[in-house]
């Protein structure tokens, strides 16, 4: 079965700091890996995804996540924190090639201090 | 494009009464999806349609819960004798064939069994 890992309930972080937020997946085949970031009372909005190739990949907002196949991880950063990507991070995950199901973690908190 | 809609936004119903819902997706998505999402947890999956035809449902999804996508173009999600335990938020979600394709989320229904 697969699953996804987020092992931060809760990331602060200053205004104009780096951000991480961790994810660790687990799935038989190869991954496909998504994040999402919900705003309060929103449904969940896309922001990047790693398909296949370069295991940096970029997305909205100024957002990427690394990709890392030994350590089967695929960590949510940014360079410089805004107060505005306050939201909920989660991170998900399908099998390639079996189940058209997707695994969501159960999301970290981001709070961005001014 | 005017994104995946969900009606009503908020359902506040006594236990036993019988509650439906309603998801509109993306026109040009062939795969609609339904999920439940409690307080503290990333969603969970409830099941999946290909055009109208329901291919993978949950154990999650009760015998009281049923769904439908009669033709092929906007969902219903219907739950029987409702139970304290069904409040939460159900989302709905629709997405391309391509297992790799990002779903796109509605805002949500949240339900309040009392």
């Amino acid at each position: 079965a697969q699953s996804v890992a987020q092992p931060e309930d809760q990331v602060n972080v200053a205004e104009g700091n780096p951000l991480t937020v961790k994810c660790t997946y687990s799935v038989s085949g190869n991954p496909y890996l998504f994040w999402y970031v919900q705003y309060p009372n929103r449904g969940l909005q896309f922001l990047l995804k790693y398909i296949t190739g370069d295991n940096l990949v970029k997305g909205s907002y100024g957002f990427e996540a690394e990709f890392n196949k030994s350590q089967t991880s695929f960590h949510l950063k940014k360079p410089s924190a805004l107060v505005s990507d306050s939201a909920l991070y989660f991170c998900a995950v399908r099998d390639a090639g079996g189940y058209q199901k997707v695994t969501f973690g159960t999301g970290t908190k981001l709070q961005v201090i001014p | 494009d005017t994104g995946v809609s969900q009606d009503p936004r908020h359902k506040i119903t006594k236990r036993g009464q019988n509650v439906t819902f309603r998801c509109d997706p993306i026109s040009e998505h062939n795969r609609l999806y339904w999920y439940r999402q409690t307080l503290g947890q990333g969603p969970e999956f409830l099941t999946y349609f290909q055009n109208e035809a329901q291919l993978e449902k949950s154990r999650l999804l009760s015998d009281r819960f049923s769904a439908e996508r009669p033709k092929g173009s906007f969902s219903t999600l219907e739950i029987q004798r409702t139970e304290q335990g069904d409040s939460a938020m159900y989302l709905c979600a629709s997405s391309g064939t391509d297992p790799s394709y990002e779903q796109y989320f509605g805002p949500g229904t949240r339900l309040t069994v009392t």
